[in-house]
């Protein structure tokens, strides 16, 4: 099956820094989606882009599917952005409906 | 829209148990997820619905797991009998189709003793 590389696995930074997250996939993909889960465990979606660029304040992410990269960029960082961010990707002659998650980068803010 | 709600928030059971956990997707949403986590296998589906139907529940563990969706409004995931190796964090997501953004639950945390 495909499989979701993401790096790094951990990540420290003194609030205010930028940080850019990877995502490597091994096939064709029609739906990758970045999540933050928070430290109570809460699974947000922040993005839905299986080609392209979004921007939602902070945060943007990037897909190069041809390349089979997504790249997340979180700039101005806050305390608040701790947690884990995971990749999740669907390939496109896969199984539909089963998103595969990568096994994330934990993300440390520091005050 | 309140979003994915579940219930209960946490289940402490013992072994041998049956465990029901509860979900309400979105409104509108035509699809519904079924999603495991846990610090081995990290995040994996167990079982999704569209329209009500199961259309993929080869995630599913074992004979022990079944998962209903009377409705389009209603899903449970059962576990008869449950087994400490069962406890996770269990998590219900939906969507208004497989290539669009899913929206997760809060999840329930269950563990079995």
């Amino acid at each position: 099956g495909i499989q979701v590389e993401q790096s790094p696995p951990d990540l420290i930074l003194q609030e205010g820094a930028n940080s850019t997250l990877r995502c490597n996939f091994s096939d064709s993909v029609n739906n990758l989606q970045w999540f933050h889960q928070n430290p109570w465990g809460q699974l947000i979606n922040l993005f839905y882009i299986p080609s392209g660029t979004k921007q939602n304040g902070r945060l943007s992410a990037t897909t190069v599917a041809t390349e089979r990269y997504s790249l997340l960029y979180i700039s101005s960082s806050q305390t608040t952005d701790s947690g884990v961010y995971f990749c999740a990707v669907m390939n496109y002659g896969g199984s539909q409906g089963n998103l595969i998650f990568g096994k994330g980068t934990k993300l440390s803010v520091k005050p | 829209d309140a979003g994915v709600i579940q219930s209960p928030r946490h289940e402490v059971t013992e072994m041998g148990q049956e465990v029901t956990l509860r979900c309400k997707p979105i409104s509108g949403h035509d699809y519904l997820f079924w999603y495991r986590q846990t610090m081995m296998r990290g995040l994996e589906l167990l079982i999704y619905f569209n329209n009500n139907v199961p259309i993929d529940d080869s995630g599913m563990p074992e004979d022990r797991f079944s998962a209903k969706m009377p409705n389009a409004s209603f899903s449970t995931l059962k576990i008869q009998p449950s087994e400490p190796r069962d406890s996770a964090v269990y998590f219900c997501a939906s969507s208004p189709g497989v290539t669009y953004g899913y929206t997760f639950g809060s999840g329930t945390r269950l563990t079995v003793v």
